[in-house]
């Protein structure tokens, strides 16, 4: 099926551990975002990108890094997981041009809990 | 920078009960505007979408207009169901950022 998919779904760290979350879409969008999802915070924007090799911080990028070496794939990892990491993250993708309007196409998420 | 405010929540009505959750937004450009729907445990979906000023988005019995001169997107829907029970985002996207700005979300709950 065409869309977003987010791997693991869920996962658990400790302290100072490092992991990368998958993320991979199949429509050919340029534009690639990751968002955490904390209570009563709404979505924050971490890190995006508008093609590939081309990536930007957003709101909340420290402890983050990502690359964009294909269209398909936007890993998002972790350096040294901290417990403030613990969140949910969705990835997100959307074509550039007017055909799609803007709107994203949201992956299921990934439920990350560092203790 | 962009931003989005959304009414806060969370907002509990009775089955067939009218809905309205305010959204406004803060832009610099002409950005498109949009409703995001999330059901428990899932990603968000896009509800509908306006692009223009005055242009009306609608999709599943809810919709939303696009006010520039109050600079609201407000989302309605005439008669709420049991499974219209979910997390609410307004956004809006400048096309040419590559990034969206969303709200805090409304959590909606309707009972029977």
């Amino acid at each position: 099926n065409a869309g977003v998919t987010q791997t693991p779904k869920f996962q658990v760290l400790k302290t100072g551990q490092s992991m990368t979350l998958q993320c991979a879409q199949d429509m050919n969008h340029e534009y690639m975002s990751w968002y955490r999802q904390d209570p009563g915070m709404g979505l924050r924007l971490i890190h995006y990108s508008v093609g590939a090799g081309i990536t930007d911080q957003g709101e909340v990028p420290n402890g983050y890094n990502v690359s964009r070496s294909t269209t398909e794939d936007f890993p998002l990892r972790l350096l040294s997981a901290a417990p403030s990491q613990t969140s949910v993250y969705f990835c997100a993708s959307r074509d550039r041009g007017r055909r799609s309007n803007y709107g994203y196409t949201f992956g299921s998420g990934t439920r990350l809990t560092v203790v | 920078g962009d931003s989005v405010t959304q009414m806060e929540g969370p907002v509990t009505l009775s089955e067939e009960a009218f809905l309205t959750i305010n959204c406004t937004y803060t832009a610099t450009g002409y950005p498109s505007l949009f409703w995001y729907v999330q059901y428990p445990g899932e990603g968000l979906q896009l509800l509908l979408k306006a692009t223009k000023a005055d242009d009306k988005g609608s999709n599943k019995g809810f919709e939303a207009t696009y006010r520039k001169e109050t600079t609201s997107f407000h989302l309605e829907k005439g008669s709420v169901q049991v499974s219209d029970s979910a997390v609410y985002f307004c956004a809006l996207s400048d096309g040419n950022a590559g990034k969206s700005t969303f709200g805090d979300g409304t959590t909606l709950t309707v009972k029977p």
